[in-house]
């Protein structure tokens, strides 16, 4: 079974432009999640979908951050403009809805961005 | 309240040696605690969960203790090996049906030596 897949997996960006990261769960899972990983720090939940609805984006910096999964498959996150405290590791990850499965959360290997 | 706190930051131990890294949390609404492996440059993987109905679950050399009235819990790891030099991290969630959000705690790294 395939994992979770991200990309770009390295991004290196001068403050204020925008930067775009994209992943694809494993197959079938209905739930995906962006997390925000800073050098250091356990990651943290940016935002959580359920198919293609948003679940929790409670700590999403919507001013700069946005993410969409329009077909309830792959999702893309983006920052824009982006600051120097958005280096980080960004964890995309995905959970299967149904039974015990559901508790269990894959991660993406991550894409770094270093914001400079 | 969302909060987990985990300690230490960092521990070193002798291969052959127990590694125990413990976690706090306050939420008790609480109801998942999973402990996630990190290595670098990789995401966390699920090493071993569990629910406040137990005290104690194990798995190989990785054993998970529970203490519901002190709101804490640990991962010892025993017989610790140099492939166990990892970052660990606890985490707690709220089971929903709609999927976990996990809060983690800020990680252990750990290092074992030959």
């Amino acid at each position: 079974e395939a994992g979770v897949a991200q990309s770009p997996r390295y991004k290196i960006i001068e403050k204020r432009q925008s930067v775009a990261f994209w992943c694809n769960p494993i197959s079938g899972h209905a739930t995906l999640y962006w997390y925000q990983q800073i050098l250091g720090q356990g990651p943290k939940l940016l935002i959580q979908f359920q198919n293609n609805g948003v679940v929790d984006d409670s700590q999403l910096p919507k001013d700069r951050f946005s993410a969409e999964r329009l077909k309830g498959v792959d999702s893309t996150l983006k920052i824009q403009p982006a600051k120097l405290e958005d280096s980080a590791v960004y964890l995309c990850a995905s959970s299967s809805r149904t039974g015990a499965a559901r508790n269990t959360i894959y991660f993406g290997e991550g894409s770094w961005l270093t914001v400079v | 309240q969302q909060q987990v706190k985990q300690s230490p930051q960092s521990l070193i131990v002798q291969k052959g040696g127990i590694s125990i890294i413990n976690c706090a949390y306050e939420n008790t609404a609480f109801d998942y605690f999973p402990w996630y492996q990190q290595f670098p440059g990789k995401g966390p993987a699920l090493l071993i969960a569990i629910r406040p109905d137990v005290s104690e679950k194990k798995e190989g050399r990785f054993t998970i203790s529970f203490n519901k009235s002190a709101k804490q819990f640990s991962l010892h790891i025993m017989d610790s090996q140099p492939g166990d030099s990892a970052t660990y991290f606890c985490a707690a969630s709220v089971n929903k049906a709609a999927g976990n959000k996990l809060t983690f705690g800020g990680g252990t790294r750990v290092l074992v030596k030959p």
